[in-house]
């Protein structure tokens, strides 16, 4: 199947940091990527879809300012936790879908812990 | 709005015997897909298996199989010969076949196969 990267794996940061997670599509193009994030021993939840060479969608409660998403190229997401605190902790998981494929391909997720 | 429940937070089986997961779900879409994944402690999804709301045949995958009961709007997953290797995270999802092609999940099940 397709595969989808992620960048760094785990990440641990100071209260007040910026961190930025990459999401990489290795080898299909994707106009579309999502970015899930999962608090522990709950479910994926949506925050945002993003759109590549336009502006990302944020789900409702997502602070776009917080949790910015560049999309700058078709095999490429990022997603920047800005002034990240320790509420911001969490499994941070993006995906791809290929048109006319059912199956949603996951990168392997980037652990977030914030000190 | 899409909605998949899951009533069953955890489950025990013993190694080698068949197990049913429960995943009911709810929408207003006549055209839909519902999504299998499975999720070990190392966070990866790992997607299992897809069924078309109008397949007309139950999916299957290896040991996998996917119920699905339409009038009931069920898609119980069953997990036949069970492994050690099968005790992880399972989650439900939809994808609705108009807008966005984003998931919805349900909680999940956790799944522990024991010797």
């Amino acid at each position: 199947g397709a595969v989808v990267s992620q960048h760094p794996s785990w990440v641990i940061c100071k209260s007040g940091t910026s961190v930025k997670i990459e999401c990489r599509s290795l080898d299909f193009q994707a106009t579309t990527m999502f970015w899930y994030r999962q608090f522990p021993k709950q479910s994926l939840m949506l925050m945002a879809t993003s759109n590549e060479g336009s502006k990302a969608t944020y789900e409702q409660g997502v602070e776009k300012d917080k949790f910015l998403i560049n999309h700058a190229s078709l095999t490429l997401s990022t997603l920047t936790v800005t002034s990240a605190h320790p509420e911001d902790s969490s499994f941070y998981i993006c995906s791809a879908p290929i048109a006319g494929d059912n199956e949603q391909f996951f990168g392997p997720g980037t652990r977030l812990t914030v000190l | 709005a899409q909605k998949i429940t899951q009533t069953q937070p955890g489950m025990f089986v013993q190694e080698k015997e068949a197990v049913t997961l429960d995943c009911t779900y709810d929408t207003s879409d006549q055209s839909y897909g519902l999504f299998w994944y499975k999720q070990p402690s190392s966070g990866e999804m790992i997607f299992l298996i897809y069924q078309g709301s109008y397949d007309e045949q139950n999916a299957t995958e290896g040991r996998y199989s996917l119920n699905f009961q339409k009038a009931r709007k069920s898609a119980n997953l069953v997990i036949s010969a069970s492994q050690l290797g099968d005790s992880a995270m399972y989650f439900c999802a939809m994808r609705v076949n108009s807008g966005y092609s984003t998931l919805t999940f349900g909680k999940g099940t956790m799944l522990l196969v024991s010797p």
